[in-house]
């Protein structure tokens, strides 16, 4: 069955640096566009990253852009969130979602960063 | 793409048929979809394309529209629709979502 399995959150102080991972199975990863999406606490949904199925086309959320880098490693069947330079404002549930073609059907269980003094 | 939801809060009982709304700031032609979250959990998608059924949805949710103005209909609100509702756009990116509905128990 599909599968989505993040790690890599925590808290981290502001200015620092943390990397999400999301191990995928059950699908053909290689020939799938992967999102990241976040929900700070207590609001809505935020539309943070998309890359492409062969790592070479990226996008990124105004908020982000700069800061925030995607990118995967297709022989493990990962994608990864680089985030550097935190804020506080980035204190959110990221989740990794998978596209099928203008339909993000599959979300990840969602990790945890929060970022503290 | 700024994406406007109404109402933001909804208050209903069940058995009742819920519309909510989501407009955009420029045309996404039928790129749209919606989602449920329930709290503490995982969003759900439920409609893509507008207007199409995402395998393994009930039948009583129902989207519509196209360009900037969209619909999510709930005929017959059963105890387990109580959640939030949230519309993306998947045009263009970057993609955005509305600010979300939530639907309670009147």
């Amino acid at each position: 069955q599909v599968r989505l399995v993040q790690s890599g959150g925590g808290v981290v102080h502001p200015g620092r640096s943390l990397r999400l991972s999301c191990a995928a199975s059950g699908f053909n990863f290689k020939r799938t566009a992967m999102h990241w999406v976040r929900q700070a606490p207590g609001k809505g949904l935020e539309w943070v990253a998309v890359i492409s199925y062969d790592g070479r086309t990226d996008y990124y959320g105004d908020s982000v852009r700069g800061r925030l880098t995607v990118s995967r490693d297709n022989s493990r069947d990962t994608t990864f969130l680089q985030m550097k330079n935190l804020r506080h404002d980035d204190t959110a549930v990221y989740y990794c979602v998978r596209d099928v073609g203008y339909q993000l059907d599959f979300w990840g269980q969602g990790t945890q960063v929060t970022v503290s003094s | 793409i700024q994406l406007t939801q109404s109402p933001p809060y909804l208050s209903a009982s069940p058995g009742d048929r819920v519309t909510i709304t989501c407009r955009a700031s420029q045309d996404v032609n039928r790129y749209l979809a919606w989602y449920q979250q329930k709290p503490g959990q995982v969003p759900k998608l439920l409609i893509y394309g507008a207007s199409k059924l995402q395998s393994g949805v009930p039948s009583r949710f129902s989207g519509s529209g196209s360009g900037t103005d969209f619909t999510l209909t709930i005929s017959g609100l059963q105890s387990e629709d109580f959640a939030t509702y949230y519309c993306e756009q998947v045009n263009e990116y970057p993609h955005s979502f509305g600010g979300g509905t939530k639907v309670d128990i009147k």
